[in-house]
């Protein structure tokens, strides 16, 4: 099955600074790639998504590029500020909804 | 239109009972998701449900199992629990496949 590996585990970034998130996964036939953010105490929430036929996707201070030969998938968020604090999760799917996810990021922007 | 809707929302069970978890998915979403969410290990996918049929299985013992109701509504049954079920178990819906998912609250459960 389908394999994803995400890194790093924990990120700090001043305020201001931008923050990337790389994920890797292991099915070439993975073709749906979201992004969650969850924060504490509280349910995970859509930030982005990209499908396989789209190398890049922007949304205001947030992008995930795509790059299906070497499979892997990034998060960048630029301007950070103290609310970008929590923790980030990617995903992979490539049938129906079986989501196979990393194993999160905790992203503290630093005042 | 009200989100994905989770009972209950904290249990506390003891090792070797059952456990049935509850999800009602946002109206018109005929497609749920129950993940096991640990510290260690992230979100892992448990099953997936369409229409009443399960479509999807990862890879946990058959101690779990789940249904789908005629209204999309969806249970999860854990038997003979262990200590290491506890978690924090979170539901997703969406319309169809490979399209947004949106999670409830969770169910957090505790297993001594």
């Amino acid at each position: 099955g389908e394999n994803v590996e995400q890194h790093p585990s924990t990120l700090s970034v001043q305020e201001g600074d931008s923050a990337v998130i790389k994920c890797t996964y292991s099915d070439s036939a993975s073709n749906y790639f979201p992004w969650y953010k969850q924060e504490l105490g509280k349910r995970p929430q859509l930030i982005i998504d990209i499908r396989s036929n789209v190398g890049e996707k922007k949304d205001q201070r947030i992008a995930v590029t795509l790059n299906k030969t070497a499979k892997h998938f990034s998060l960048h968020i630029t301007e950070t500020q103290p609310e970008d604090s929590a923790v980030y999760f990617c995903a992979a799917s490539s049938t129906g909804n079986q989501f196979y996810f990393g194993t999160g990021t905790s992203l503290t922007v630093i005042p | 239109k009200a989100g994905v809707t989770q009972t209950p929302r904290y249990l506390i069970k003891t090792r070797g009972q059952q456990v049935t978890l509850s999800c009602s998915p946002i109206s018109g979403h005929r497609s749920v998701s129950w993940y096991q969410q640990t510290p260690g290990q992230g979100l892992q996918f448990l099953f997936e449900y369409f229409s009443e049929t399960q479509r999807n299985k990862g890879n946990f013992p058959g101690r779990f199992s789940g249904r789908q109701f005629s209204n999309s509504r969806s249970e999860m049954n854990v038997s003979t629990l262990e200590l290491g079920d506890s978690a924090l178990y979170l539901c997703a819906s969406s319309s169809l496949s490979l399209e947004t998912q949106y999670f409830g609250p969770g169910t957090r459960l505790l297993v001594l």
